[in-house]
């Protein structure tokens, strides 16, 4: 079956300007998750998702990031007001719906490289 | 809270020969390991996964972890090497019993270069 899928799998942008980025998990995946990846610096975790609702939102790094997931399947990640510290990319996550056994893998989709001029 | 630290940010070494990609965490719980792979422009891929029973752990393209708690390590090895395994590898752990769902922390990751 299809993976987890990102758009777009490049983004240049001005700072100041908003984007959007888009993630599509597998389906049937209830668990979703927001990373930023970061040059020399490894997954930084920003945001996850159970269903719709965002149980924990701790690492996203200002409030001009934001998120939502609809009808439990695609989630936006947003970025207001680009800087170029913004610069990185951001990867999806998918899993199956935590808490029914120890361990869900996590399946990732292939990023998007967002640059911010 | 958790930390990983991966202790060489590059790794070269030349093909057939084994390596070490080494790994310590820092954590006030229990926690599961994994080892992620990332081959160039492509997402990151599973490669290997401690929760629980024996230390040693095989995972995938002939990679093997171990568990060591009084180290806090959890080195990934391969005795030989192909071309195909360059990539970067990151370390990662989830606090046991986390109950706001299940966060991973991801080490800086280990870029591994194989040499012909």
């Amino acid at each position: 079956g299809a993976g987890v899928s990102q758009s777009p799998s490049n983004k240049v942008t001005e700072k100041g300007k908003d984007v959007e980025l888009r993630c599509d998990p597998i389906s049937g995946h209830t668990a979703l998750y927001w990373y930023r990846q970061s040059l020399g610096q490894g997954l930084e975790f920003l945001i996850y998702f159970q269903g719709n609702s965002a149980p924990d939102k701790s690492g996203l790094p200002s409030d001009r990031f934001s998120a939502e997931r609809t009808g439990g399947s695609v989630s936006t990640l947003t970025i207001q007001r680009t800087q170029q510290e913004d610069s990185a990319v951001y990867l999806c996550a998918s899993s199956l719906g935590t808490g029914q056994k120890p361990y869900n893998e996590q399946f990732f989709g292939p990023g998007t490289r967002l640059t911010v001029l | 809270a958790q930390s990983v630290t991966q202790l060489d940010s590059q790794v070269p070494v030349f093909e057939e020969a084994p390596v070490e990609l080494r790994c310590n965490y820092s954590s006030s719980v229990s926690v599961y390991l994994f080892w992620y792979v990332q081959y160039p422009n492509q997402g990151l891929q599973l490669l290997l996964k401690y929760l629980s029973g024996s230390t040693l752990v095989k995972g995938i393209n002939g990679f093997e972890a171990e568990f060591n708690k009084s180290q806090t390590s959890f080195h990934l090895r391969k005795p030989s090497v192909h071309i195909s395994d360059t990539a970067e590898y990151f370390c990662a752990v989830s606090p046991r019993g986390y109950t706001g769902g299940f966060k991973t922390i991801f080490g800086a990751g280990t870029r591994l270069f194989v040499k012909a």
